[in-house]
């Protein structure tokens, strides 16, 4: 099946710091990628839709400015979380969605991000 | 925009029953009903999906029922093992899922042996 993989899968890091954080696609192509978040016992909240070779779109009430998305190729999206601070400690689960029908996505394993 | 709705949000069960899970929709454009299991510090998987041109589903232990009338659909386990435990979570989409898909809340399903 479709793998997706995160890098790093756990990270820790202090405030005030940027952060990157890598997803892949490793045996398919995507031409769009989706970022999430997730708190604890709660549900994936999108953030933001990554297109390949254009600008990422993200959902209302997230910061563009703070969570940089870089979408280069057709197997590699990143998020950037920028000057760091506590609150941003979450989850990060990047979804990848094939290019061809029937689109389906796959996600990765998730980033573990903690801002001390 | 679209609205998930997911119940339970905890489920038990005892090992060999079945366990029901049931999530109703919003937007009746949306056309594309996955499931996900998420285990403990890992990503969702895709467990099964059902778009609206079938009413059911079925894979094994799992099937998968929509009512696009009604717009709720529901995820059935049967003979629930321990390793079935884990949070499921439904979501919706519509262009057969090009665009993107809306959680529902989740639900904890135990499986007590």
């Amino acid at each position: 099946g479709a793998v997706v993989s995160q890098h790093p899968s756990w990270v820790i890091c202090k405030s005030g710091t940027s952060v990157k954080i890598e997803c892949r696609s490793l045996d398919f192509q995507a031409t769009t990628m989706f970022w999430y978040r997730q708190f604890p016992k709660q549900s994936l909240m999108l953030m933001a839709t990554s297109n390949e070779g254009s600008k990422a779109t993200y959902e209302q009430g997230v910061e563009k400015d703070k969570f940089l998305i870089n979408h280069a190729s057709l197997t590699l999206s990143t998020l950037t979380v920028t000057s760091a601070h506590p609150e941003d400690s979450s989850f990060y689960i990047c979804s990848a969605r094939q290019r061809d029908p029937p689109y389906e996505q796959y996600f990765g394993p998730g980033t573990r991000l903690t801002v001390t | 925009g679209e609205n998930v709705e997911q119940h339970p949000s905890t489920l038990s069960v005892q090992e060999g029953d079945s366990a029901v899970i049931k999530c109703t929709y919003s937007d009746s454009a949306s056309n594309y009903f996955p499931w996900y299991k998420q285990e403990l510090g890992k990503g969702p998987q895709l467990i099964i999906d059902i778009r609206s041109n079938v009413g059911e589903k079925k894979d094994q232990r799992i099937a998968v029922t929509l009512n696009k009338t009604a717009k709720h659909f529901s995820l059935h386990i049967t003979e629930t093992q321990p390793e079935d435990s884990a949070v499921y979570f439904c979501a919706a989409s519509y262009s057969g899922g090009y665009q993107k898909v809306t959680f529902g809340t989740g639900t904890k399903l135990q499986v007590i042996p």
